[in-house]
């Protein structure tokens, strides 16, 4: 069974402080998702990696998959109010049978104080 | 350009019931997944299916199955409701395994089990 351990649980900032979520896996991934899920919605994707050591940037939100395709980690510079949501992380399985099924982690709520 | 659509948004049902929950895909996609979120969790993948055709399952009882028709729509049914059954089902769509291009999700059913 693969897991995806997302840290931290939760985290709660003031306007203008930088974060840092991490996923961490001991399984091997053809790409790594994140989503942002606000309450009563659906998860929203942010961004997929796919290459092991990319780095994707999305206006202050960076992405990073790691070089063995394993783990992830996502860094907000300058958190906005509009940052608060959960925060997921979701490995695509690579190859074989697997056709793409998401292997989520817990989640990352994260709120930004004014 | 409308996203996911699943209906209804919210329902409540006695154990032992039956349900059926609906999702109609992005347009342009072919490919439908299930995933069940408990609260306070990330979403769990239930099953896909491409080519009217459950072309793979995740680790859920019997009870549960489903259907693609051939206009891509989707139905998720679950039988002998159980208490823990509830939870938030998301419906999600894509071209292909959507491993690398992500995902689109509804913003899902409210399945209460009383």
């Amino acid at each position: 069974t693969q897991l995806l351990e997302q840290s931290p649980q939760f985290l709660s900032i003031q306007e203008g402080e930088n974060l840092t979520v991490y996923c961490n896996s001991s399984s091997v991934f053809s790409s790594l998702q994140w989503y942002r899920q606000e309450p009563g919605e659906g998860p929203v994707l942010l961004v997929t990696v796919v290459t092991g050591g990319e780095v994707k940037k999305l206006k202050r939100l960076t992405f990073q998959f790691g070089d063995a395709r394993k783990d992830s980690s996502l860094h907000i510079t300058a958190a906005q109010p509009g940052d608060t949501g959960l925060y997921l992380c979701a490995g695509a399985n690579a190859g074989g049978t697997s056709y793409g099924k998401l292997t989520f982690g817990q989640g990352t709520i994260l709120t930004v104080h004014p | 350009d409308a996203g996911v659509t699943q209906s209804p948004t919210h329902l409540i049902k006695t154990r032992g019931q039956q349900v059926t929950l609906r999702c109609s895909p992005k347009s342009g996609h072919d490919t439908v997944s299930w995933y069940q979120q408990a609260l306070g969790q990330g979403p769990q993948f239930i099953f896909q299916y491409y080519e009217e055709e459950e072309r793979q399952r995740g680790n859920f009882p019997d009870r549960f199955s489903g259907h693609q028709f051939p206009n891509y729509s989707s139905e998720l049914n679950v039988n002998a409701l159980l208490l823990g059954d509830s939870a938030l089902y998301l419906c999600a769509s894509s071209l292909g395994s959507g491993r690398n291009y992500g995902y689109t999700f509804g913003s899902g059913t409210r399945l209460t089990v009383v």
